[in-house]
């Protein structure tokens, strides 16, 4: 079965640092890899998806790497801000409906002015 | 603008009762996806539906029920035979993948907290 484990659980750093969220899964099989924000009581929001023949995927200041090989990914979040303080949850999907799509629990990040 | 609804934000269930989730979409999805979080934990499906009128038991699905009669609605319904219910629930949609690689992310819904009375 399919597991995702997300290093560190929780983080803070001071505004301005630059920051890697690590995501790892135990079977290297995936379809693809998405990255997700969630702030506290809401849903998540999809930040960043890369497909199993990718590499990167870069949106503005964050960049998230997929080694498929070794099953690992991290999220690179450049000149952090207060504004970025939220849960980033990695998830990984098997197929391309999403009924295999499997969760990390998650990294909360607080970024203090 | 074109999003996900649920409602509602906050329920609350009395012992032995029925309560149902309300989940619309107008983003022309073909999939809706339910699940549910519990704090410090990973999310995990409950039900996911495809078509209209058809639907799959997720990881969870005991004590959890759903329709897909219109292909804007999926609601789920948290009967008394779940034991413990109290936990936040997401809805999510998606469009069905067509053979290209295209950015097929998935949406979620603002969530509905459910507590036991």
């Amino acid at each position: 079965k399919q597991e995702v484990t997300q290093i560190p659980a929780a983080l803070s750093v001071p505004e301005g640092e630059n920051l890697v969220l690590n995501c790892s899964f135990t079977d290297s099989a995936i379809y693809n890899l998405q990255w997700f924000r969630q702030d506290p009581g809401k849903g998540l929001t999809s930040l960043l998806l890369i497909q199993s023949s990718q590499r990167e995927q870069t949106s503005g200041r964050l960049n998230a790497s997929l080694d498929k090989s070794s099953g690992r990914s991290t999220l690179y979040i450049a000149a952090s801000q207060p504004g970025d303080s939220a849960t980033y949850l990695c998830a990984v999907s098997l197929d391309s409906g999403y009924s295999t799509l499997t969760f990390g629990k998650g990294t909360m990040l607080l970024v203090s002015p | 603008d074109g999003g996900i609804t649920q409602s509602p934000k906050y329920l609350f269930r009395k012992e032995g009762q029925n309560v149902t989730l309300s989940c619309e979409q107008n983003l022309n999805h073909d999939a809706m996806y339910w699940y549910r979080q519990d704090p410090g934990q990973g999310l995990r499906l409950i039900y996911y539906s495809q078509i209209v009128n058809d639907f799959q038991k997720g990881d969870i699905a005991e004590g959890y029920s759903v329709s897909r009669e219109k292909k804007e609605s999926f609601p789920l319904t948290v009967t008394s035979a779940q034991k413990n219910p109290t936990a936040f629930y997401l809805c999510a949609s998606s469009p069905l993948w067509t053979g290209e690689i295209t950015n097929e992310k998935l949406f979620f819904g603002s969530g509905t907290q459910l507590s036991v009375l």
